[in-house]
């Protein structure tokens, strides 16, 4: 079945520092892939997505590319703020006809002045 | 785009007490609707989800229950809740025509004493 594969948290950085989330799933067919982003106490929210191979999905100075040969999609952040600090969500939309969606466990991210 | 009304926001039950939480869906038709829960440590578990009216998939045997008396409407209940229920409970919808995302409601935080 599909599966997604987050590294774990939580990742801790200084304000300014450069901010990659390593994201891999596996798949049939071609999911679209997305990530999404939870503020402490709060729902989840979409934060980019990405519906075809080599699509970079970007929002907020955040961005991600759909890597099918090596079945990534990683987020990337050039300077991060405090206000970024969240958990953030690695998913992939049902494929093969399923209309499960498929998680990642999380990556707490903690950002300092 | 879609919204996501859960209540109630927050409640404390104990033990044995019938649950009763709400979901409303404003701004599309006929979504895939979905019941996720969170407990401490961030990951998401899939409850249920229905792809339309009287229509209910259970992913995890446990003493709770679905129903979706209406299109944008989806309710998760218990006769009798265990101290195991506690958690957070998100509610979310995804659109069939849609980019496959999901939008999430703020969430039920749920205290069973």
């Amino acid at each position: 079945g599909d599966s997604v594969t987050q590294m774990e948290g939580p990742v801790t950085l200084s304000e300014e520092a450069f901010l990659t989330i390593n994201c891999t799933y596996t798949a049939t067919g071609y999911p679209s892939l997305f990530w999404y982003v939870q503020y402490p106490g709060e729902g989840l929210q979409l934060l980019l997505k990405a519906t075809k191979a080599d699509d970079k999905g970007s929002n907020k100075g955040f961005e991600a590319t759909y890597r099918k040969e090596t079945t990534s999609f990683h987020l990337e952040k050039g300077s991060v703020q405090v206000s970024d600090s969240a958990v953030y969500f690695c998913a992939l939309g049902g494929s093969g006809g399923s209309y499960i969606p498929t998680f990642g466990r999380g990556t707490s991210l903690i950002v300092h002045p | 785009s879609q919204t996501i009304h859960q209540w109630p926001a927050t409640l404390v039950q104990p033990v044995g007490s019938p649950l009763s939480l709400e979901c409303t869906v404003e701004g599309t038709s006929n979504p895939n609707l979905y019941w996720y829960r969170q407990a401490a440590g961030r990951g998401l578990q899939l409850l249920f989800y229905s792809v339309g009216i009287g229509q209910i998939s259970s992913e995890v045997p446990q003493n709770l229950s679905a129903s979706r008396p209406q299109d944008r409407q989806f309710i998760l209940s218990s006769k009798k809740l265990l101290l195991s229920d506690s958690g957070f409970y998100l509610c979310a919808s995804r659109e069939l025509a849609g980019g496959g995302e999901l939008f999430f409601g703020e969430g039920s935080r749920l205290t069973v004493l």
